[in-house]
């Protein structure tokens, strides 16, 4: 059983609200990434870090940043929340196959 | 990134077996991964292939073959719980991320 966690499960934001979405994991993995999934939509990868002090944007483009000072801990930012950034983002983590975090569903009003 | 294929959706009878086919186009190719995902649920792994041949695992199988840039997933003994959508993975060589297919919806009926 992988032990990624996700906080919150559920959001629901007013427009212009700044947040952080928490991931931590305890399996003492290098590499966390950042997904942002639609509902039956395909998964997309906004950020990963293969360190600590090491973070990179992933193929969609984002307004989110995030953060890696420890090993087990990837949060990510929104500084000022949209409609727009209405979503399911998922955390995951790997030293082989990646697993997944519950997700957090965000909705912005 | 890697161009990859799969059938949108597929609809099988619960004890059938279901075939789900993906292509990919990548250079540096180094492995590819399949994973499950419910409706609303965060992907779970199910199988990887890095050399050509089948991979078994119960229920589930995993054939590979790098020539053509082929993979599929073999769902056997179908069980309503494997409705669910599956989602091929590719890795290339000196990355670590990896690039999703869009998912195949399997529905799986009584």
């Amino acid at each position: 059983e992988a032990d990624i966690y996700q906080t919150p499960r559920y959001l629901v934001i007013g427009t212009g609200k700044k947040i952080t979405l928490e991931c931590s994991q305890t399996m003492g993995h290098d590499k966390m990434y950042w997904y942002q999934q639609d509902p039956g939509m395909e998964l997309h990868l906004i950020h990963y870090s293969y360190g600590v002090n090491s973070t990179e944007k992933g193929d969609l483009s984002s307004e989110s940043t995030v953060s890696r000072i420890r090993t087990e801990h990837f949060p990510l930012t929104l500084e000022s929340a949209r409609p727009s950034h209405t979503s399911q983002y998922l955390c995951a983590s790997s030293s082989h196959e990646q697993y997944f975090g519950p997700g957090t569903r965000l909705t912005v009003t | 990134g890697q161009n990859i294929d799969q059938p949108t959706e597929m609809t099988a009878t619960e004890g059938a077996i279901v075939q789900i086919n993906c292509t990919y186009q990548t250079s540096g190719f180094n492995g590819l991964f399949w994973y499950q995902q419910h409706a609303g649920e965060a992907p779970t792994f199910l199988s990887y292939n890095v050399l050509d041949g089948l991979e078994e695992k119960g229920r589930f199988s995993s054939f590979l073959s790098r020539s053509k840039g082929y993979s599929y997933l073999l769902l056997k003994e179908l069980q309503m719980k494997d409705s669910a959508s599956y989602l091929c993975a590719v890795r290339v060589v000196n990355d670590y991320k990896l690039s999703f297919g869009a998912g195949t919806t399997v529905t799986v009926r009584a």
